[in-house]
């Protein structure tokens, strides 16, 4: 059974920092892997999504890498401002379309 | 614009009264799906559907109902609530590729 974990749950950093999230999948036969930003009480916002034959996607200050033989995958998001605080979702999709979800990380960007 | 709307944002009823949740998308996806989102527990699916009258259960199907009898919309039926599906409800839409989600509905039960 397909499982996917993301670390750290939450993560404060100043603005300006480089940071990285990470998520890891337990079954490395995916059909792609998507990145969604969550804020408070709202709804899923995709950001990223990388196929399964791709290594990584870039949107303005955000970049996904995906590696399925090990599992992984990171989300850098460079230069952070506050207003990048939200929680930051992984999910990763079979071919049946199925999409699992991570717990999310938090992320609070202070000014 | 790509959309997957959801009606009502927020509900809030009694245990035992039927209810149901629109769900409509405007993009001719194939794919759409029911998760419901709870603190501690994530993201869970409750019913998916990969075309037109064609359903199955997700992770946590138990006290919900769906149906599709047309591809735009899938509407998410709670036949007889219960205070344990209080909760934060999505609707996705996908291909397959991108999933694309509604904006949530918050359901309690008292």
């Amino acid at each position: 059974k397909q499982e996917v974990t993301q670390i750290p749950a939450a993560l404060s950093v100043p603005e300006g920092e480089n940071l990285v999230l990470n998520c890891s999948f337990t079954d490395s036969a995916i059909y792609n892997l998507q990145w969604f930003r969550q804020d408070p009480g709202k709804g899923l916002t995709s950001l990223l999504l990388i196929q399964s034959s791709q290594r990584e996607q870039t949107s303005g200050r955000l970049n996904a890498s995906l590696d399925k033989s090990s599992g992984r995958s990171t989300l850098y998001i460079a230069a952070s401002q506050p207003g990048d605080s939200a929680t930051y979702l992984c999910a990763v999709s079979s071919n049946t379309g199925k999409l699992i979800f991570g717990q999310g990380t938090t992320l609070q960007v202070k000014p | 614009e790509a959309q997957v709307t959801q009606n009502p944002r927020y509900l809030i009823t009694v245990t035992g009264k039927k209810l149901t949740v629109t769900c409509s998308q405007n993009m001719n996806h194939e794919y759409m799906s029911w998760y419901r989102q709870d603190p501690g527990l994530g993201l869970r699916q409750i019913y998916y559907s990969m075309n037109v009258e064609v359903t199955d259960k997700g992770d946590v199907p138990e006290g919900y109902k769906v149906s599709r009898k047309e591809k735009r919309n899938f509407p998410l039926i709670l036949e007889s609530p219960s205070p344990n599906q209080t909760s934060l409800y999505f609707c996705a839409a996908y291909t397959g590729a991108e999933a694309f989600f509604g904006q949530g509905t918050r359901l309690t039960v008292v």
